[in-house]
């Protein structure tokens, strides 16, 4: 119950292209829905992030979709530039007195000039 | 500095050996973790410290002691690992309670000879 399912494993999108990536959750306690990017060499850092009270989320070139009745959210990477190429994690959150995230097992992205 | 600072880089160690990971967040970020990271499987949390307050031990071997002298500084102290740690070791921090961004560092690359 705890788990995030995430696929697919690795996408190849041209350049300009639109990159998504799928995550499902089964746990309704998850209240928090972060995606991290992660370039080689360096940890994940967050790139955007949802609630459940909302079902969209944009943020320049990057969208979180959230449907929170099919418990699944996805990562939409508009006009997809070469420097987005990464490995992309989504996660899920909940509060226990801390932070709690459960990752999902990661996307590599490469986008092709 | 900013953010997350985790030292050393790279860390190759002998199984009989006894070393120690250290990071440093200068977020004034009141929790920090400690998380694995293995090629394609999730990020694993290891040990969480809220307040310098171990908080979770997500049933990790005692070969892996944290210590939390206060809000700013984590260690990881290994001792007698095992071939199987090998593996990308990443501190993060956030400011509790959430929900919340995790702020990672950029890892510990550790390798069991």
């Amino acid at each position: 119950q705890q788990q995030v399912k995430q696929s697919p494993q690795s996408l190849i999108v041209q350049k300009g292209g639109i990159s998504i990536i799928n995550c499902a959750y089964e746990n309704t306690a998850f209240d928090y829905f972060p995606w991290y990017q992660q370039f080689p060499g360096k940890g994940p850092a967050l790139l955007i992030a949802i609630r459940p009270d909302v079902s969209e989320k944009k943020e320049g070139r990057f969208t979180i979709s959230f449907n929170k009745s099919a418990k699944q959210f996805s990562l939409h990477i508009m006009d997809s530039q070469p420097g987005d190429s990464a490995t992309y994690f989504c996660a899920a959150g909940w509060n226990t007195g801390f932070q709690k995230l459960v990752f999902g097992t990661g996307t590599r992205l490469l986008v092709s000039p | 500095e900013t953010g997350v600072t985790q030292t050393p880089r790279h860390l190759v160690m002998g199984m009989t050996n006894k070393k120690s990971l250290k990071c440093e967040q200068h977020l004034g970020h009141n929790a920090m973790y400690w998380y694995k990271q293995s090629a394609k499987k999730p990020l694993e949390l290891m040990f969480v410290y809220n307040f310098k307050e171990q908080t979770e031990n997500n049933s990790v071997p005692s070969r892996f002691s944290p210590e939390c002298p206060n809000s700013s500084h984590l260690f990881l102290h290994l001792h007698t690992l095992q071939p199987e740690d090998s593996a990308l070791y990443l501190c993060a921090s956030s400011q509790d309670p959430g929900p919340g961004p995790q702020h990672f560092g950029d890892g510990t690359r550790l390798s069991i000879l």
